[in-house]
């Protein structure tokens, strides 16, 4: 089975603009949760989508959103980028079918950079 | 609220030594998941291990080993004969069954250097 994909791997903005990443769960899994790692915070629980709906949210402002479509592919879009928006953002994807059982796979990353 | 803390920050050991990462959980709920990801310069968190807060045996796992204490809130992990393809991040993870639709809690990471 293919593993999650994330598209772009790189990318670099300036501040002010807006940026879209891309997000392709392992063939099977219904959600797909978003991550981002920074230095100086770590690891951040950003938000998770299952059946096209956004299921829980981290604590990050509004700038912050995504979406998941029917084929459960999801995206996430950060607007009016600052300089504390570079970061690794990682995709996880799981079965959700049980609990007990399901694990977050996630993908190889999109590094941002805001100049 | 959930809170995992990994207290080492690196670790540096010569190949084949074993090493220990230690995890310390926080945690309301009576029903909670633990997992272990590896970070290699690459950038991909990959997938170690999970235990179930319901299953405290311990197990091996080919060169990996992990230690879950329910009393001490501890779920600490080992490799053994380690060699350079384990130097990563390694980084400890919660979700409990009340935080519902899968948030992980992660620790801020344990550093690996293992010098041939």
């Amino acid at each position: 089975k293919a593993g999650v994909t994330q598209t772009p791997r790189y990318l670099i903005k300036t501040r002010g603009q807006q940026v879209t990443l891309s997000c392709s769960p392992i063939s099977g899994h219904r959600s797909v949760s978003w991550y981002q790692q920074t230095p100086g915070q770590g690891l951040q629980f950003l938000f998770e989508y299952f059946s096209e709906t956004q299921r829980n949210k981290g604590n990050f402002p509004g700038r912050f959103s995504g979406r998941q479509f029917s084929n459960s592919r999801s995206e996430m879009n950060v607007s009016t980028l600052e300089l504390g928006d570079s970061a690794l953002y990682l995709c996880a994807s799981r079965w959700t079918e049980a609990s007990s059982t399901d694990t977050q796979y996630f993908g190889p990353g999109t590094r941002l950079t805001v100049l | 609220a959930q809170k995992v803390t990994q207290a080492q920050t690196e670790i540096s050991v010569v190949e084949k030594e074993d090493v220990t990462l230690d995890c310390v959980y926080e945690t309301r709920d009576t029903t909670y998941y633990l997992f272990w990801y590896k970070q290699p310069p690459s950038g991909e968190l990959v997938f170690l291990i999970r235990r179930n807060s319901f299953d405290e045996q311990n197990e091996i796992s080919g060169r990996y080993s992990w230690n879950f204490q329910k009393s001490t809130s501890s779920f600490n992990f080992t490799i053994t004969a380690s060699q350079v393809v384990d130097s990563a991040v390694y980084f400890c993870a919660l979700r409990s069954e009340g935080d519902s639709w899968g948030k992980l809690q992660f620790g801020a990471g344990t550093q690996v250097v293992v010098t041939p």
